[in-house]
């Protein structure tokens, strides 16, 4: 069974551009979440869409915003990048809603973002 | 505010040996926890789990312990071997369903 595929691997763009990243679930997954890592921050919650719908949403700026496609695929956008928005973007998908031990997130190897 | 930290941001150990990392938490109403293992260049790998209302599940070589009354949980790994070297993320799920995680321990495991 293919894993989490995230595309492309590596960007890089200049301040004030808009990004657009992509994430295609384990199939049969129908929940996706997206994760930002920095190395000060460590992984902090963007958001997590399931059936088309954004279900949660963390504490990040209106410029991050995403969506799902009715095949679960899912696309995060960032908009006006600033140069802290540097950082490995990972999508997650799961089956069900929720987080918890009964439905663990399975994570692609994510989209390293370089804004200069 | 951290709510899940991870206080040691490394831990070398010999093979063989038994490897423990830690985690502590702030909120009591956090009803999973979760033990992710990362390489560098991939996204983290799910490992281990506890429902909260458990002390302890246990899955081959790892084993996670949950103590309540101390906001503690720590995942144990025997015997380590070299290929265990990796980052270890502790991951936290409440009432909203996200996980929040620690920052981290990278483990390295010396043959």
């Amino acid at each position: 069974k293919a894993g989490v595929t995230q595309t492309p691997r590596y960007l890089i763009k200049t301040r004030g551009q808009q990004v657009t990243l992509s994430c295609s679930p384990i199939s049969g997954h129908r929940s996706v979440s997206w994760y930002q890592q920095t190395p000060g921050q460590g992984l902090q919650f963007l958001f997590e869409y399931f059936s088309e719908t954004q279900r949660n949403k963390g504490n990040f700026p209106g410029r991050f915003s995403g969506r799902q496609f009715s095949n679960s695929r899912s696309e995060m956008n960032v908009s006006t990048l600033e140069l802290g928005d540097s950082a490995l973007y990972l999508c997650a998908s799961s089956l069900e809603f929720g987080q918890g031990g009964s439905s663990p997130l399975h994570f692609g190897n994510g989209t390293r973002l370089t804004v200069t | 505010d951290q709510q899940v930290k991870q206080n040691s941001p490394s831990l070398s150990v010999q093979e063989g040996r038994i490897s423990i990392l830690n985690c502590d938490y702030t909120n009591s109403m956090f009803d999973y926890f979760l033990w992710y293992k990362k390489y560098p260049a991939e996204g983290p790998t799910f490992l281990i789990s506890i429902s909260s209302i458990k002390d302890k599940n246990e899955d081959g070589r790892f084993t996670v312990f949950l103590n309540k009354s101390a906001k503690h949980l720590s995942l144990h790994i025997v015997p380590s071997q070299p290929g265990d070297s990796a980052v270890y993320f502790c991951a936290a799920s409440g009432s909203q369903g996200n996980l929040i995680f620690g920052k981290g321990t990278k483990l390295s495991v010396k043959p």
